[in-house]
């Protein structure tokens, strides 16, 4: 099966740039997702890529994915407090159904 | 509207007990799933129905029966749960088909004591 690894925490001040990475096994990930989870909460779908895409831009997010290397990363721009929570990578495999979550990474931003 | 609504927020129960979760959309999905996520751990798929018909099951035990009255509606009946299935229980939908994006509900806090 596939198997997604992010690291674990992210620590930035507020309005610097925060890139968070991932990378996965499956090749044949078709779209590639990003999901926000505040304490407490369930998931926010935050933006995704397909994977005949470089990159994908959505106001602050900017997508980049690397196929070759199975690389995916979310850059925030101008990170907020209210950014401050754990991003989940999860690629799709063969359908949408299944996806594999990684194992989140923790952002904190600091004043 | 992408609003998954879940009921209740919070439930605590005995090991002995009966209860049910419920989840509810209004986007026309055809296709809704039933996750359990650990405290600082991923989601982990339970079940899929697509078109009201179990078609995943990720070998849940048998003391977690899923149901789908209806395309709108997904419940989740737990009967002689362990203290070990205190979770996070997400539900979510997505229109039918490959690669559309799930949406998620905020979630039932789940405490088995």
């Amino acid at each position: 099966g596939e198997d997604v690894e992010q690291s674990l925490f992210l620590s930035v001040r507020e309005g610097d740039s925060s890139v968070i990475n991932c990378t996965y096994t499956d090749s044949s990930s078709t779209y590639l997702y990003w999901y926000k989870q505040e304490p407490g909460a369930g998931l926010q779908l935050l933006t995704y890529i397909f994977s005949n895409m470089d990159m994908k831009q959505d106001q602050r997010l900017t997508v980049l994915l690397n196929k070759k290397d199975k690389h995916l990363s979310l850059r925030i721009a101008d990170t907020q407090t209210g950014d401050s929570a754990i991003y989940f990578c999860a690629p799709a495999s063969g359908s949408a159904r299944q996806l594999t979550f990684g194992s989140g990474t923790q952002l904190t931003v600091l004043p | 509207d992408t609003e998954v609504t879940q009921t209740p927020k919070h439930l605590v129960m005995g090991m002995t007990n009966k209860k049910s979760l419920k989840c509810e959309q209004h986007m026309g999905h055809r296709a809704m799933y039933w996750y359990k996520q650990k405290a600082k751990k991923p989601p982990e798929l339970m079940f899929v129905y697509s078109y009201e018909k179990l078609s995943i099951n990720e070998s849940v035990p048998s003391r977690f029966s899923p149901e789908c009255p209806n395309s709108s509606l997904l419940n989740l009946h737990l009967h002689a749960l362990q203290p070990e299935d205190s979770a996070l229980y997400l539900c979510a939908s997505s229109q039918e088909g490959q690669d559309y994006e799930q949406y998620f509900g905020p979630g039932t806090r789940l405490t088995v004591t």
